[in-house]
This record gives C-alpha cells, structure tokens and sequence, in this order.
C-alpha cells in the first residue's frame, strides 16, 4: 500500500555540523507534507511544513525540501546540536483539503556525537 | 507546549475492559485527530473529528469510537480492549482539516 517511508534509520552526526535526514513518499496526490521531532516519552513536536506547491522552505535552522518528481522530502538542520537528538518523522497529508489523515513513516533517530 | 493536554498519562487495563481518553485542543483549533503509535513505530491515523463530526478514519475497528464536544475537547474509546491496544495515544488538534496539527503528550496505555 501507500505508505511514506525513511532511507535511514539511524543518523549520527557531530555536534555542529549539518544533519539531513531524508524520506520517500509514494503517494502523488498528497500536497501536505510535515516534519516532527519526537522525544523520548512525549507527542511529535512539529518543526516545519511545506505544501506541494513549493520545493523548499525554510525555518529556523532547518530547511525542507520537496522533490515532486522523485516523490522525496527531506530535512535539514543546520549547526546540529544535543538537543536535536531525537525521532524525526516525515508525514503526508493523504486526504488532502478534504481531511486530515496523516502517514507517517517509521522515524529516523538523530544522534548528535560531542 | 502545544496547548494541547491528554488525560490520563498513563493508563492500565485488563483485556476485554473499555477505556476512555480526553483530549482538549489548543485554543482556537476546532479539529482534533486521533493516532495510536506502538512501540518503535510511527504514530497510525484513528480517526478525525471536524466542528463535533467525524471527518474521516483510518484502518481501525468500530469498537474504536469518539467524540468531539462543543468546546472542540474530544474523547476516544476503545471497547473490548486487546493485549495489541497497548500504544502511545497522541491526539493532534488543528484549525481547519489540511493545516498544521499539534500534538499533545499522549496515553501511554497498558492492557494486559
């Protein structure tokens, strides 16, 4: 079935470098797509959003880039610190205007080495 | 903080027992989504309530069941509960059905 999935799951980068983490969605007509940071013991904690209509986007410190053709989203965090280890997860708005019903992948986890 | 709570925590049941869980939503968001997510897995749409309706549902069996109340706090409920039930409940709430959603905490549930 359709699912969003995620290349890696484990990234460990050095504290101060540049962390991307990347995931693959196979549903084409989906036109919402969110990244979350998850914790240990807590809910998803929404870090940035982009629409179908746009190829990138940037927040603070991180970046998202759609890629429409290849169906691949991914994330960057700039300067990563110990406070961005943690579960990232892409998800995709599979019902569109109409509803919300996010699939969501099965996470990478981001370790960030001193 | 999100703005959105869940009650209880924590939770423990027995098989075949019915559990409630609360939700209320952040200010001003009148959607409220409903995900369970086992252990070392991404969180899996319940089911979603739009302004006290529900609006959509995933993969899930009819004794998982909600409501959504005036105030846009919602309630899931699990009937006949399954030793498989045992998950982190999240619910999300958002203002309108394709926007950004907030989590809450979530129920850490028990069934044994």
């Amino acid at each position: 079935g359709e699912s969003v999935g995620l290349h890696l799951p484990t990234l460990s980068v050095q504290e101060g470098d540049n962390s991307i983490i990347n995931c693959a969605y196979s549903n084409s007509a989906s036109d919402y797509f969110i990244w979350y940071k998850q914790e240990s013991g807590k809910g998803p904690q929404f870090i940035i959003d982009i629409r179908s209509n746009m190829d990138k986007r940037q927040g603070q410190r991180v970046t998202v880039l759609l890629n429409k053709t290849v169906k691949h989203l991914s994330l960057q965090i700039a300067a990563t610190q110990p406070g961005d280890s943690a579960v990232y997860f892409c998800a995709e708005n599979k019902a569109g205007n109409y509803g919300q019903n996010f699939v969501f992948g099965p996470g990478t986890r981001l370790s960030v080495l001193p | 903080e999100t703005g959105v709570t869940q009650s209880p925590t924590h939770l423990i049941k027995t098989r075949g027992q019915q559990v409630t869980l609360r939700c209320s939503s952040q200010s001003g968001h009148n959607t409220v989504s409903w995900y369970q997510q086992a252990l070392g897995q991404g969180p899996q749409f319940i089911f979603q309530y739009y302004r006290e309706e529900e609006n959509g549902r995933g993969n899930f069996p009819p004794r998982f069941s909600g409501l959504q109340f005036p105030n846009y706090s919602s309630e899931l409920n699990v009937n006949a509960l399954e030793l498989d039930d045992s998950a982190l409940y999240l619910c999300a709430s958002s203002f309108g059905l394709n926007t950004e959603a907030f989590f809450g905490q979530g129920t850490r549930l028990t069934v044994v």
